[in-house]
């Protein structure tokens, strides 16, 4: 089945170390978005790509770097400089074409700090 | 700016109907989506409007004015599974992201 595949599930970090989550499509998207998700907060967007080699910050890009060097890979590395990772993170894609389309949301990954 | 507001709470028994508002103010506009999240999971889509009217799909319905920067999601015959956060989102002008509100937390009893 097509989807998006969010990895790992659950991530913890230690003071000053980067990170990395993983997100892969099958879908053949062309567009990837990366959101944060605090409780009680709706989503907010980190970065977001349109096709391969190109990508463009969101709200709240301060302290995550991303890379999108194959169409179906678009890794978010959440590094030292945010001081508060902890949250609940969704990958989402989109095909382009027709903008009724609606986001497909992966299960998401939930860092913590250790 | 951009701005989109929902209440963050509301209460409804099985079998009644809720409605839940959403008003936006955007700098672009190219259609409004609702999306339903369960706790610890993903949103999964559950509606689009990028014209004025209402778009029916079962026991669910959302209406859109964007005269009014107004849109609501309207929710029939509740079932204690509906209990979930509601999502409303406004896609940018350009195209290439959407905007998402705080959500509304819907707590379901019987």
């Amino acid at each position: 089945d097509g989807g998006i595949t969010q990895s790992p599930k659950y991530l913890f970090r230690k003071e000053g170390q980067n990170v990395t989550l993983s997100c892969e499509q099958n879908l053949n998207h062309d567009a990837m978005y990366w959101y944060r998700q605090d409780p009680g907060q709706g989503l907010r967007l980190i970065y977001y790509s349109q096709i391969v080699n190109d990508f463009q910050k969101g709200d709240i890009a301060e302290g995550y770097s991303v890379s999108r060097e194959k169409k179906e890979s678009f890794p978010l590395t959440v590094t030292s400089a945010q001081k508060n990772p902890t949250a609940f993170y969704l990958c989402a894609s989109i095909g382009t074409g027709t903008l009724q389309q609606p986001q497909h949301f992966g299960d998401g990954t939930r860092l913590s700090i250790l | 700016g951009q701005n989109i507001d929902q209440p963050t709470e509301m209460t409804a028994t099985e079998g009644a109907i809720v409605q839940i508002n959403c008003t936006y103010q955007t700098s672009g506009f190219n259609g409004l989506f609702w999306y339903q999240q369960h706790a610890g999971e993903a949103p999964t889509f559950l509606s689009y409007n990028v014209l004025d009217g209402l778009e029916e799909k079962g026991r669910f319905s959302s209406f859109l004015s964007r005269s009014k920067g107004y849109s609501y999601l309207l929710l029939k015959e509740l079932q204690m599974k509906d209990s979930a956060s509601y999502l409303c989102a406004v896609r940018n002008q350009a195209g290439t992201a959407l905007i998402f509100g705080k959500g509304t937390t819907l707590s379901v009893s019987s």
